[in-house]
């Protein structure tokens, strides 16, 4: 079963608007961690926010917010005032105790001029 | 130098050649992965180490051998490869603990393999 699911493999968002990327993810272990990662054309995988299972509070990180949902399973990830800059693949991440990184398989983010 | 960097950040190689990818941290971190990226598929965890000792292989085909010399140093030996092994291989770091930010891993900007 998918452990991380992504379900839009293509957005567009105008520029200076705000923008939601989707995330859901599947574990039972009630320790775990969330992690958005920014992937440019360029290859280098750039980490963006990070939310424990336990914290009480949303992540924020300047332009990026986690929307964590912990009863849904949800942890989408917002970008307010998009920039063109912020065109790119953008992955979310998860780490249950003890285990390996899992991925989702990305989703590809175009922001117009 | 700081982060993580990768060497060569392009490679282009025959299907009987020997080459090593490189991947160096500068974060002191103790534990260095090994990532495969191939396109329309997700990343795929290909081996971990932890204080330099191997943690965990996924199965990966034996054409592909790494070597942890020390904490700050990781290497990618490829022997043999198959033109489906060309991908953008990706190194990353991290402080491995119990869990929590710490667990955050950083990456390299990668090496873009090609097999001819």
């Amino acid at each position: 079963a998918q452990k991380i699911t992504q379900t839009q493999p293509g957005m567009f968002v105008q520029e200076k608007e705000a923008v939601t990327l989707d995330c859901t993810y599947d574990t039972s272990d009630p320790s775990y961690g969330l992690f958005w990662y920014k992937q440019p054309s360029s290859g280098e995988m750039i980490f963006l926010i990070y939310q424990g299972s336990y914290d009480q509070q949303n992540a924020t990180e300047g332009r990026y917010s986690l929307n964590f949902q912990k009863a849904r399973k949800s942890a989408n990830l917002v970008i307010s005032a998009s920039q063109l800059g912020d065109s790119a693949m953008y992955f979310c991440a998860m780490r249950e105790r003890g285990q390996n990184f899992v991925f989702g398989p990305g989703t590809r983010l175009s922001v117009l001029p | 130098e700081t982060g993580v960097t990768q060497t060569p950040r392009h490679l282009v190689m025959g299907m009987t050649n020997k080459k090593s990818l490189k991947c160096e941290q500068h974060l002191g971190h103790n534990a260095m992965y090994w990532y495969k990226q191939s396109a329309k598929k997700p990343l795929e965890l290909m081996f971990v180490y932890s204080l330099e000792e191997r943690v965990e292989n996924n199965s990966v085909p034996s054409r592909f051998s790494p070597e942890c010399p020390n904490s700050s140093h990781l290497f990618l030996h490829l022997h043999t490869l198959q033109p489906e092994d060309s991908a953008l291989y990706l190194c990353a770091s991290s402080q491995d603990s119990a869990g929590g930010r710490t667990d955050t891993q950083y990456f390299g900007p990668g090496t873009r393999l090609t097999v001819l």
